[in-house]
């Protein structure tokens, strides 16, 4: 998937539960991102880091964690506390290049469902 | 706070026909452009560019303008084909702040045969 590896495709949660969605980039990017994706909606910004062992919280962070041990690895933790998981989630990662920021490589996206 | 507006929402237009979609940002310190195709159910892709320091890109049927006074761009696309079809999204970053990027809401794009 172009360099930036989402697992699993589809995952399904019980209420209650905390699961844990994998993003992998072999890009060498600095950047990476998680994304959430409504039916029909826009992305919305849910945690970023812009370097190992650092992360800020994006817009919709609540219910939500993430860690940033290696560079390669970004996954993100949907806990108990996030009362309307179902979701399209997508990873990206970007980078700068002598300044020069670059457009994102998103991944192929995890589709959770709770039930 | 930041923000990126697009219109229109859904757009219909006839094979062979033009589209156009608009985009207005907020930060005037923002002076990279990219945008995004998303096709159903799959992963948005980075389909074209723009950097402040230039006012029109094109790759093919593709175009960019950029209005820096303004602070408006815009995605143009020629002799649309079904496969055109899908949802556009624009963006707004600025290489001062890091790699943070706003995105608009999308525009879901028809395209009639």
């Amino acid at each position: 998937d172009g360099g930036i590896t989402q697992s699993p495709k589809y995952l399904f949660r019980k209420e209650g539960q905390n699961v844990t969605l994998s993003c992998e980039q072999n890009l060498n990017h600095d950047a990476m991102y998680w994304y959430r994706q409504d039916p029909g909606q826009g992305l919305r910004l849910i945690y970023y880091s812009q370097i190992v062992n650092d992360f800020q919280k994006g817009d919709i962070a609540e219910g939500y964690s993430v860690s940033r041990e290696k560079k390669e690895s970004f996954p993100l933790t949907v806990t108990s506390a996030q009362k309307n998981p179902t979701a399209f989630y997508l990873c990206a990662s970007s980078t700068k290049n002598r300044g020069r920021i670059f457009g994102y490589t998103f991944g192929s996206g995890t589709r959770l469902t709770v039930v | 706070g930041e923000n990126v507006e697009q219109h229109p929402s859904t757009l219909s237009v006839q094979e062979g026909d033009s589209a156009v979609i608009k985009c207005t940002y907020s930060d005037s310190a923002s002076n990279y452009f990219p945008w995004y195709k998303q096709e159903l159910g799959k992963r948005p892709q980075l389909i074209i560019d723009i950097r402040s320091n230039v006012g029109e890109k094109k790759d093919q049927r593709i175009a960019v303008t950029l209005n820096k006074t303004a602070k408006h761009f815009s995605l143009h696309i020629t002799e649309t084909q079904p496969e055109d079809s899908a949802v556009y999204f624009c963006a707004a970053s600025k290489e001062a702040g890091g790699f943070k990027t706003i995105f608009g809401a999308g525009t879901r794009l028809f395209v009639k045969a």
